[in-house]
Protein backbone atom coordinates (compact mmCIF):
# COMPACT_ATOMS: atom_id res chain seq x y z
CA UNK A 1 0.00 0.00 0.00
CA UNK A 2 1.47 3.27 -1.03
CA UNK A 3 2.47 5.78 1.72
CA UNK A 4 3.06 9.55 1.41
CA UNK A 5 5.26 11.93 4.10
CA UNK A 6 5.50 14.82 3.81
CA UNK A 7 8.14 17.42 5.87
CA UNK A 8 8.19 19.37 7.91
CA UNK A 9 4.59 19.18 8.62
CA UNK A 10 4.56 23.19 9.45
CA UNK A 11 7.33 25.40 8.56
CA UNK A 12 7.60 29.35 9.51
CA UNK A 13 9.77 31.73 7.50
CA UNK A 14 10.31 35.20 7.11
CA UNK A 15 9.35 37.16 3.52
CA UNK A 16 12.18 36.59 0.91
CA UNK A 17 13.31 33.36 1.81
CA UNK A 18 13.46 29.92 -0.73
CA UNK A 19 12.05 27.24 0.69
CA UNK A 20 12.34 23.54 0.05
CA UNK A 21 9.37 21.20 1.23
CA UNK A 22 9.70 17.47 1.08
CA UNK A 23 7.72 14.78 0.24
CA UNK A 24 8.40 10.81 0.01
CA UNK A 25 6.70 7.80 -1.20
CA UNK A 26 7.23 3.83 -0.37
CA UNK A 27 6.20 2.69 -3.96
CA UNK A 28 8.00 4.02 -6.40
CA UNK A 29 5.90 2.79 -9.13
CA UNK A 30 3.73 5.43 -9.91
CA UNK A 31 2.80 7.16 -12.78
CA UNK A 32 2.70 10.95 -11.46
CA UNK A 33 3.04 13.27 -8.57
CA UNK A 34 1.15 16.35 -8.04
CA UNK A 35 1.61 19.11 -5.83
CA UNK A 36 -1.65 21.12 -4.15
CA UNK A 37 -2.19 24.22 -2.39
CA UNK A 38 -5.24 24.37 0.07
CA UNK A 39 -5.99 27.58 1.61
CA UNK A 40 -8.14 27.68 4.93
CA UNK A 41 -11.36 25.86 4.46
CA UNK A 42 -10.85 25.68 0.73
CA UNK A 43 -10.51 23.51 -1.65
CA UNK A 44 -7.55 22.23 -3.42
CA UNK A 45 -5.41 23.99 -6.35
CA UNK A 46 -3.20 21.88 -8.57
CA UNK A 47 0.14 23.67 -8.71
CA UNK A 48 2.69 21.30 -10.60
CA UNK A 49 2.14 17.78 -12.42
CA UNK A 50 5.49 16.01 -12.55
CA UNK A 51 5.11 12.63 -14.66
CA UNK A 52 7.10 9.57 -13.50
CA UNK A 53 9.60 10.37 -16.49
CA UNK A 54 9.96 13.59 -15.60
CA UNK A 55 12.99 15.30 -13.16
CA UNK A 56 11.42 18.52 -12.56
CA UNK A 57 8.42 21.10 -13.53
CA UNK A 58 8.14 24.91 -13.10
CA UNK A 59 5.79 27.22 -12.67
CA UNK A 60 6.66 30.69 -11.74
CA UNK A 61 8.64 31.13 -8.24
CA UNK A 62 7.82 27.00 -8.25
CA UNK A 63 9.80 24.10 -9.09
CA UNK A 64 9.14 20.44 -8.53
CA UNK A 65 11.41 17.87 -8.93
CA UNK A 66 11.04 14.01 -8.81
CA UNK A 67 13.46 11.24 -7.86
CA UNK A 68 11.46 8.68 -8.65
CA UNK A 69 14.01 5.50 -7.75
CA UNK A 70 14.42 7.02 -4.61
CA UNK A 71 10.65 7.91 -3.70
CA UNK A 72 11.24 11.73 -3.24
CA UNK A 73 9.73 14.81 -4.60
CA UNK A 74 10.51 18.42 -3.54
CA UNK A 75 8.54 21.61 -4.16
CA UNK A 76 11.04 24.47 -4.13
CA UNK A 77 9.37 28.14 -3.49
CA UNK A 78 11.53 31.27 -4.80
CA UNK A 79 11.32 34.29 -3.29
CA UNK A 80 8.96 33.75 -0.39
CA UNK A 81 5.89 36.23 0.16
CA UNK A 82 3.00 35.98 2.52
CA UNK A 83 0.76 35.17 -0.21
CA UNK A 84 2.75 31.87 -0.18
CA UNK A 85 1.39 31.32 3.11
CA UNK A 86 -1.53 27.49 2.75
CA UNK A 87 -1.31 24.32 3.16
CA UNK A 88 0.77 22.32 0.44
CA UNK A 89 0.09 18.82 -0.31
CA UNK A 90 1.95 15.95 -1.91
CA UNK A 91 0.17 13.46 -3.83
CA UNK A 92 1.04 10.17 -5.93
CA UNK A 93 -0.58 8.57 -8.79
CA UNK A 94 -0.55 5.04 -9.70
CA UNK A 95 -2.02 5.44 -12.80
CA UNK A 96 -5.26 3.42 -12.10
CA UNK A 97 -8.54 4.83 -12.09
CA UNK A 98 -8.56 5.18 -8.05
CA UNK A 99 -6.91 8.76 -7.66
CA UNK A 100 -4.13 10.29 -5.87
CA UNK A 101 -2.55 8.91 -2.45
CA UNK A 102 -2.36 12.24 -0.38
CA UNK A 103 0.65 13.11 1.87
CA UNK A 104 -0.91 15.22 5.04
CA UNK A 105 1.10 18.13 4.02
CA UNK A 106 2.94 21.21 5.19
CA UNK A 107 1.84 23.84 6.88
CA UNK A 108 3.32 26.89 5.51
CA UNK A 109 3.79 30.36 6.96
CA UNK A 110 5.88 33.85 5.57
CA UNK A 111 5.79 35.95 8.14
CA UNK A 112 5.45 39.63 6.65
CA UNK B 1 -12.80 26.11 -19.86
CA UNK B 2 -13.97 23.35 -17.36
CA UNK B 3 -15.53 23.92 -14.08
CA UNK B 4 -16.45 22.26 -11.08
CA UNK B 5 -19.26 23.19 -8.62
CA UNK B 6 -20.12 20.84 -5.41
CA UNK B 7 -23.21 21.96 -2.80
CA UNK B 8 -23.65 22.98 -0.26
CA UNK B 9 -20.53 24.63 1.01
CA UNK B 10 -21.93 24.03 4.74
CA UNK B 11 -24.71 22.16 6.49
CA UNK B 12 -24.77 20.90 9.91
CA UNK B 13 -26.86 17.94 10.40
CA UNK B 14 -28.19 16.04 13.39
CA UNK B 15 -27.15 12.23 14.08
CA UNK B 16 -29.50 9.75 12.01
CA UNK B 17 -30.64 12.44 9.20
CA UNK B 18 -29.98 11.67 5.64
CA UNK B 19 -27.47 13.34 3.47
CA UNK B 20 -26.54 14.68 0.29
CA UNK B 21 -24.20 16.59 -1.13
CA UNK B 22 -23.88 17.36 -5.36
CA UNK B 23 -20.92 17.58 -7.55
CA UNK B 24 -20.75 19.08 -11.40
CA UNK B 25 -18.67 19.22 -13.91
CA UNK B 26 -18.88 21.52 -16.99
CA UNK B 27 -16.66 21.89 -20.18
CA UNK B 28 -15.55 18.08 -20.08
CA UNK B 29 -16.95 14.55 -21.25
CA UNK B 30 -16.69 11.01 -19.96
CA UNK B 31 -14.36 12.66 -16.48
CA UNK B 32 -13.29 10.68 -14.01
CA UNK B 33 -15.01 11.53 -10.73
CA UNK B 34 -14.17 11.27 -6.68
CA UNK B 35 -15.24 11.90 -3.54
CA UNK B 36 -12.52 12.54 -1.10
CA UNK B 37 -12.78 13.36 2.86
CA UNK B 38 -10.76 15.34 4.76
CA UNK B 39 -10.84 15.08 8.49
CA UNK B 40 -8.91 16.82 10.84
CA UNK B 41 -4.91 15.60 11.34
CA UNK B 42 -5.73 12.68 8.92
CA UNK B 43 -5.23 14.02 5.56
CA UNK B 44 -7.41 13.14 2.43
CA UNK B 45 -9.04 9.51 2.25
CA UNK B 46 -10.83 8.67 -1.29
CA UNK B 47 -14.04 7.48 -0.54
CA UNK B 48 -15.61 6.86 -3.95
CA UNK B 49 -14.68 7.45 -7.65
CA UNK B 50 -16.36 6.87 -10.91
CA UNK B 51 -15.25 6.07 -14.12
CA UNK B 52 -18.89 6.10 -15.69
CA UNK B 53 -22.27 6.46 -15.61
CA UNK B 54 -23.58 4.23 -12.73
CA UNK B 55 -19.96 2.88 -12.22
CA UNK B 56 -19.10 3.31 -8.61
CA UNK B 57 -16.04 1.89 -6.86
CA UNK B 58 -16.10 1.93 -3.06
CA UNK B 59 -12.35 2.44 -0.92
CA UNK B 60 -14.03 2.37 2.32
CA UNK B 61 -16.62 0.38 4.18
CA UNK B 62 -18.55 3.25 5.62
CA UNK B 63 -22.52 3.82 5.76
CA UNK B 64 -22.14 6.48 2.67
CA UNK B 65 -22.92 5.82 -0.88
CA UNK B 66 -21.95 7.32 -4.24
CA UNK B 67 -23.85 7.84 -7.15
CA UNK B 68 -23.42 9.27 -10.65
CA UNK B 69 -26.72 9.50 -12.75
CA UNK B 70 -25.43 11.37 -15.57
CA UNK B 71 -22.19 12.04 -16.96
CA UNK B 72 -20.86 14.95 -15.01
CA UNK B 73 -22.83 14.47 -12.08
CA UNK B 74 -21.81 12.63 -8.86
CA UNK B 75 -23.59 12.78 -5.59
CA UNK B 76 -22.60 11.67 -2.12
CA UNK B 77 -25.35 10.24 0.37
CA UNK B 78 -25.91 8.36 3.92
CA UNK B 79 -29.63 7.13 5.04
CA UNK B 80 -28.39 7.92 8.56
CA UNK B 81 -25.39 10.79 9.73
CA UNK B 82 -23.07 9.65 12.22
CA UNK B 83 -20.88 11.62 14.42
CA UNK B 84 -17.97 10.41 12.67
CA UNK B 85 -19.11 11.21 9.21
CA UNK B 86 -18.13 14.73 10.15
CA UNK B 87 -15.32 16.06 8.13
CA UNK B 88 -14.58 18.21 5.28
CA UNK B 89 -15.77 16.40 1.64
CA UNK B 90 -14.04 17.40 -1.26
CA UNK B 91 -15.49 16.65 -4.67
CA UNK B 92 -12.80 16.30 -7.83
CA UNK B 93 -12.41 15.22 -11.10
CA UNK B 94 -9.87 13.96 -14.14
CA UNK B 95 -10.30 13.50 -17.53
CA UNK B 96 -8.46 10.00 -17.79
CA UNK B 97 -6.91 8.32 -14.91
CA UNK B 98 -3.34 9.44 -15.19
CA UNK B 99 -3.81 13.69 -15.75
CA UNK B 100 -3.97 16.37 -12.95
CA UNK B 101 -6.82 16.13 -10.90
CA UNK B 102 -9.49 19.16 -9.81
CA UNK B 103 -10.77 19.66 -6.90
CA UNK B 104 -14.33 21.51 -6.18
CA UNK B 105 -14.37 24.14 -2.84
CA UNK B 106 -15.43 21.86 -0.81
CA UNK B 107 -18.28 20.77 1.31
CA UNK B 108 -18.00 21.49 5.68
CA UNK B 109 -20.22 18.82 7.18
CA UNK B 110 -20.74 18.63 11.27
CA UNK B 111 -22.86 16.04 12.58
CA UNK B 112 -24.42 17.53 15.94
Amino acid sequence: KQEVTQIPAALSVPEGENLVLNCSFTDSAIYNLQWFRQDPGKGLTSLLLIQSSQREQTSGRLNASLDKSSGRSTLYIAASQPGDSATYLCAVSGGGADGLTFGKGTHLIIQP
Amino acid sequence: SQTIHQWPATLVQPVGSPLSLECTVEGTSNPNLYWYRQAAGRGLQLLFYSVGIGQISSEVPQNLSASRPQDRQFILSSKKLLLSDSGFYLCAWAQGARNTIYFGEGSWLTVV
